[in-house]
């Protein structure tokens, strides 16, 4: 099946400073995209949301953006600081059908 | 609101053997899922059910692993025998009826020798 996947698997960010994490998608038929954020031995905690019918959605510190043209999806994470290391998972569905994970990228925060 | 519980945390066993997940949903929960997680990758739907009822379980492999939710609420995941390439992490995760939130319990880490 179709797949969702991440441009980088690690970014590295100076603390107070913004951090993108961007996000590939393959299945044009994706109509609702979900942030995930995993620390060490928890599970995938949501962060925030979109649906194909928006372009851009803020919530506290994090913004999501959806460029359906070329199939990207980027969280932003404003004023990074370090509890938000940890990795950060994409995921897509459709339909209400069962969500693909991409593979994560680790965000570690340098003080 | 508790969250997820899931059990054992961690579970090393050796190939052939079996062995027994537990996960316990937000309470109200109607849909519950199973995910595997391998080191390094995003997870990956195992079965979804929804009250008691199993809606996908396409990517389970039958031949080894089962799950259950009898009742509609608790749910056990088992790998009977169990290979190298299990070791893993299983998680559960739920979901309010009619929602596409899911919340995820920390896991079980499986390890197979």
């Amino acid at each position: 099946g179709e797949s969702v996947g991440l441009h980088l698997p690690t970014l590295s960010v100076q603390e107070g400073d913004n951090s993108i994490i961007n996000c590939a998608y393959s299945n044009s038929a994706s109509d609702y995209f979900i942030w995930y954020k995993q620390e060490s031995g928890k599970g995938p905690q949501f962060i925030i949301d979109i649906r194909s019918n928006m372009d851009k959605r803020q919530g506290q510190r994090v913004t999501v953006l959806l460029n359906k043209t070329v199939k990207h999806l980027s969280l932003q994470i404003a004023a990074t600081q370090p509890g938000d290391s940890a990795v950060y998972f994409c995921a897509e569905t459709y339909s209400a059908r069962q969500l693909t994970f991409g593979s994560g990228t680790q965000l570690t925060v340098l003080p | 609101e508790a969250g997820v519980a899931q059990s054992p945390r961690y579970k090393i066993i050796e190939k052939r053997q079996s062995v027994a997940f537990w996960c316990n949903p937000i309470s109200g929960h109607a849909t519950l899922y199973w995910y595997q997680q391998i080191l390094g990758q995003g997870p990956k739907l195992l079965i979804q059910f929804q009250n008691n009822g199993v809606v996908d379980d396409s990517q389970l492999p039958k031949d080894r692993f089962s799950a259950e939710r009898l009742k509609g609420v608790d749910s056990t995941l088992k790998i009977q025998p169990a290979k190298l390439e299990d070791s893993a992490v299983y998680l559960c995760a739920s979901a309010g009826q009619g929602s596409t939130e899911q919340y995820f319990g920390p896991g079980t880490r499986l390890t197979v020798t």
